[in-house]
């Protein structure tokens, strides 16, 4: 079945180390994004890629990082630099479907990692 | 920048009741959709309904329906017949275009739904 599948399901971190969180796909989706959840909130944009070899700030950038060497592979760092880096990580794919209707467009989402700094 | 408000922090339904969740938005782009995800404890993000803004008719997926005002702006979730698994946050969601045709998702603060038996 394609999907999002991220890695691992809890993280625990502790203080001053940078740690990183897996996303794979194979739906073969060139847009790919990391979004950040705090306890009863909606979700905020870290980072996205829309190919392969670049990727652009998203709305809380600051302490994370990226990278996207594979189509397929979207990882994401949360450095020392990121002050409270404890929440709940959704990675996520877009896609436009046609089919659907004028600018119709799908998201994908993984189950999520939820990291913790101890 | 578009703005997603879901004005109900929480909601208490009976079962088998229906359900209506608020969700109101503002943009400035004439293209746009219009999403609804639940988020069960588990923290998944499950899709429920998509809308687009040039679509003619109000999208429904089984019992759940989406009742598009595009005047006003709002973009109700309606649950017909709830059950007690529909206990969740969910979230009104839209997309947002970016720079060189990329798009993202703009989220709403979620209301959390709570079906009592």
């Amino acid at each position: 079945d394609g999907g999002i599948t991220q890695s691992p399901k809890y993280l625990f971190r502790k203080e001053g180390q940078n740690v990183t969180l897996s996303c794979e796909q194979n739906l073969n989706h060139d847009a790919m994004y990391w979004y950040r959840q705090d306890p009863g909130q909606g979700l905020r944009l870290i980072y996205y890629s829309q190919i392969v070899n670049d990727f652009q700030k998203g709305d809380i950038a600051e302490g994370y990082s990226v990278s996207r060497e594979k189509k397929e592979s979207f990882p994401l760092t949360v450095t020392s630099a990121q002050k409270n880096p404890t929440a709940f990580y959704l990675c996520a794919s877009m896609v436009r479907d046609r089919a659907k209707g004028r600018g119709a467009t799908e998201a994908f989402f993984g189950q999520g990692t939820r990291l913790t700094v101890v | 920048a578009q703005k997603i408000t879901q004005t109900q922090p929480g909601m208490f339904v009976q079962e088998k009741e229906a359900v209506t969740l608020d969700c109101t938005y503002d943009t400035s782009d004439p293209s746009y959709g219009l999403f609804w995800y639940k988020q069960p404890s588990s923290g998944e993000m499950i899709f429920l309904i998509y809308q687009g803004s040039y679509d003619q008719q109000n999208a429904t997926e089984g019992r759940y329906s989406l009742n598009f005002q595009k005047a006003r702006k709002s973009a109700n979730l309606v649950i017909s017949a709830s059950q007690l698994g529909d206990s969740a946050m969910y979230f009104c969601a839209m997309r947002e275009l970016l720079i060189q045709g990329a798009q993202k998702l703009v989220f709403g603060q979620g209301t959390r739904l709570t079906i009592n038996p």
